[in-house]
C-alpha cells in the first residue's frame, strides 16, 4: 500500500538556526498536510498544500509540494524552543479522502 | 477549521473490559475518522465513521473490536472492546470537510488509554 517515509527521523537543533524535513511516497498525492504534535495533545494543522509546486507560509514555517506530486518539503526558520515536538506530513490515499501518515519527524531544539 | 472535543482524555482500564471514546465537533463536516496511535509511532487510520451507517473499517481493524457509532454529523463514538495492554494507545478522532481548494481534516485532543 501507499506509504510516506519522512526523514530525518529525529534532529537536533541550536535555537536560532533553520529546519528542513521532507516526506517522500512512491505514489503521487494530490494534497499534502503538515502537522505538528506535542507530547500528550492531538495533531494541530500547520499548513495545506493542494497544487504541485504550491509553496506555502505560516509564520515562520514554509512548507512545498513537489513538482513529481511524491514529496513535500517543510522548512522552518529561526526555530525557537516551543518548535520542539513531532512533525507529521500526511496525505489522501488514492482515490478517497482518508489520509495516511508519514513516519514522523521528531525535532528537539538546544537552547 | 473544526474545533473537535474527545472524552474522556485520559483512563486507566482493566483489561478485558471496554471503553467507548466520544467525540463531538462544533460544526457539521461530511468526513468523521478514528486514528490509534500506539507510543512513540505515527498514527494508523482505524475506520471511516460514516453517518447513520456502519463504519468503513481498515485492514486489520473488526466492527467487533473496534465497533463506531456517528448518528448525526457532529458526533461519532468509538468503543474499544475487551481490552489487552496492546490495546494501550492515543486515540483520536478527526473530522474534515472538503473545500473548493482541497480536504483538510483536523484532529481532537486525543484520548490516552493504558490497559492494565
Amino acid at each position: 500500500g501507499q506509504q510516506l517515509n519522512q526523514s530525518p527521523q529525529s534532529m537536533f537543533i541550536q535555537e536560532g538556526e533553520d529546519v528542513s524535513m521532507n516526506c517522500t511516497s512512491s505514489s503521487i498525492f494530490n494534497t499534502w498536510l503538515w502537522y505538528k504534535q506535542d507530547p500528550g495533545e492531538g495533531p494541530v494543522l500547520l499548513i495545506a498544500l493542494y497544487k504541485a509546486g504550491e509553496l506555502t507560509s505560516n509564520g515562520r514555517l514554509t512548507a512545498q509540494f513537489g513538482i513529481t506530486r511524491k514529496d513535500s518539503f517543510l522548512n522552518i526558520s529561526a526555530s525557537i524552543p516551543s518548535d520542539v515536538g513531532i512533525y507529521f506530513c500526511a496525505g489522501p490515499t488514492s482515490g478517497t479522502y482518508k489520509y495516511i501518515f508519514g513516519t514522523g519527524t521528531r525535532l528537539k531544539v538546544l537552547a | 477549521s473544526a474545533v473537535i472535543s474527545q472524552k474522556p482524555s485520559r483512563d486507566i482500564c482493566q483489561r478485558g473490559t471496554s471503553l467507548t471514546i466520544q467525540c463531538q465537533v462544533d460544526s457539521q463536516v461530511t468526513m468523521m475518522f478514528w486514528y490509534r496511535q500506539q507510543p512513540g509511532q505515527s498514527l494508523t487510520l482505524i475506520a471511516t465513521a460514516n453517518q447513520g451507517s456502519e463504519a468503513t473499517y481498515e485492514s486489520g481493524f473488526v466492527i467487533d473490536k473496534f465497533p463506531i457509532s456517528r448518528p448525526n454529523l457532529t458526533f461519532s463514538t468509538l468503543t474499544v472492546s475487551n481490552m489487552s495492554p496492546e490495546d494501550s494507545s492515543i486515540y483520536l478522532c478527526s473530522a474534515g470537510q472538503g473545500s473548493v481548494t482541497g480536504n483538510t481534516i483536523y484532529f481532537g485532543e486525543g484520548s490516552w488509554l493504558t490497559v492494565v
